[in-house]
């Protein structure tokens, strides 16, 4: 069965750094693709960041030069590095598993609060 | 590039049928055939039901299904049920530039 398991959400203060884990289980991180999307309080999804299985990434335009999303094969968990935190960053972020382009597998989220 | 268009919310009997349109442009939904959709119960994770415009993931009712014309996606949902109550969001592959466009999200109220 797969399972995602997000972690290392908190109140961090403007301008700090946090990062989020992701381990995963009944599947291999490293032959899939992975993504972050995040979720503000009240409002919609938001893709943020994704991992190809060949390695490559990407990142949407409002988190560039500032988050970025690797992976440990050897733990077989993902991960999102979020530097130069904005209080427009606070949000539920969840991990997926994409087949393709589509998501499908959804841990349970972490929250990030940024406020002061 | 922007969100989807969806409508805020959407309401119907059990029993009844009930159809969420998600409006993109020619550079994402127009472009591709790879609209998903999910649902999501207040305080739960999002859950997968419809991928690359028509597919149901295993395990997803065949209540509910998708399709595409031009650059609108659709969602319809048969036989309401209670439990379907929830919001529901399209999302599509925008090319190398924007990987995902998540729509604003869709409250169905099952009245």
């Amino acid at each position: 069965e797969v399972q995602l398991v997000e972690s290392g959400g908190g109140l961090i203060q403007p301008g700090g750094s946090l990062r989020l884990s992701c381990a995963a289980s009944g599947f291999t991180v490293s032959n899939n693709h992975m993504s972050w999307v995040r979720q503000a309080p009240g409002k919609g999804l938001e893709w943020v960041s994704v991992i190809y299985s060949g390695g490559s990434t990407d990142n949407a335009d409002s988190v560039k030069g500032r988050f970025t999303i690797s992976r440990d094969n050897s733990k077989n968990t993902l991960y999102l590095q979020m530097n130069s935190l904005r209080a427009e960053d606070a949000a539920v972020y969840y991990c997926a598993r994409l087949e393709y382009t589509s998501f499908f597998n959804w841990g349970q989220g972490t929250l990030v609060t940024v406020s002061s | 590039q922007s969100a989807l268009t969806q409508p805020a919310s959407v309401s119907g009997s059990p029993g009844q049928s009930i159809t969420i349109s998600c409006t993109g442009t020619s550079t994402d939904v127009g472009s591709y055939n790879l609209v998903s959709w999910y649902q999501q119960h207040p305080g739960k994770a999002p859950k997968l039901m419809i991928y690359e415009v028509t597919k149901r993931p295993s395990g997803v009712s065949n209540r509910f299904s998708g399709s595409k014309s031009g650059n609108t996606a659709s969602l319809t949902i048969s036989g309401l049920q209670t439990e379907d109550e929830a919001d529901y969001y399209c999302c599509s592959y925008a090319g190398s530039s924007t990987f995902s466009l998540f729509g604003g999200g869709t409250k169905l109220t099952v009245l």
